[in-house]
């Protein structure tokens, strides 16, 4: 079984740039989390799809992030313009239900300069 | 929100040694997953484990939900097991949102 694939795998941006990052997660899950980890911190969720609708987007800052799931397989995650405390690693993760173990992919490490 | 906390936040071993890693949570829980970040940034998955007791080879891990702790013990130490080791948990959902709130984990250094 395919894990959770995401790409790019690095990226470096200057700040007010735009970027955008991709997940695919385990075929068949329904449940899809981005998180972001920034550097000796654990993982912070930032939104959580079920299907393609929205469960939780509390903690996006909305302002410049914005996440979809359009036909509730694959999401992109866009922060435009970017800011330097953007810096850290984007983690996609999905699950079978809401209740369920959740698979982590290996990442998206962003650098904003 | 809910709290986790882990210690120790720092541990060096000699290889074939044994550690035992602990994860204190301040509210009941549904999902509670162990997990080991290696170094080049992997997330895997070692335990769902909300409650009980699981073994799968050198890692075991027991979770007493009633006390709000859980233990992830590694047996025989291996400089693979490097890494950092994390705690996740969530809260029952009601409807709410399922992610994972971490703990800060323990950064383990395995010497040969």
């Amino acid at each position: 079984e395919a894990g959770v694939a995401q790409s790019p795998r690095y990226k470096i941006i200057e700040k007010r740039q735009s970027v955008a990052f991709w997940c695919n997660p385990i075929s068949g899950h329904a449940t899809l989390y981005w998180y972001q980890q920034i550097l000796g911190q654990g993982p912070k969720l930032l939104i959580q799809f079920q299907n393609n609708g929205v469960v939780d987007d509390s903690q996006l800052p909305k302002d410049r992030f914005s996440a979809e799931r359009l036909k509730g397989v694959d999401s992109t995650l866009k922060i435009q313009p970017a800011k330097l405390e953007d810096s850290a690693v984007y983690l996609c993760a999905s699950s079978s239900d809401r209740e369920g173990t959740q698979y982590f992919g290996p990442g998206t490490r962003l650098l904003v300069l | 929100g809910i709290q986790v906390e882990q210690s120790p936040p720092d541990l060096i071993l000699q290889e074939g040694a044994n550690s035992t890693l602990r994860c204190n949570f301040s509210d009941s829980v549904n999902n509670l997953q162990w997990f080991h970040q290696n170094p080049w940034g992997q997330l895997i998955n070692l335990f769902y484990i909300p409650s009980g007791t699981k073994q799968n080879g050198r890692l075991s891990a027991t979770t007493v939900a009633t006390e709000r702790y859980s233990l992830l013990y590694i047996s025989s130490s291996q400089t693979t097991d490097s890494g950092v080791y994390f705690c996740a948990v969530k809260l029952y959902s009601g409807g709410g949102a399922d992610g994972l709130t971490f703990g800060k984990g323990t950064h383990l250094i395995i010497q040969p």
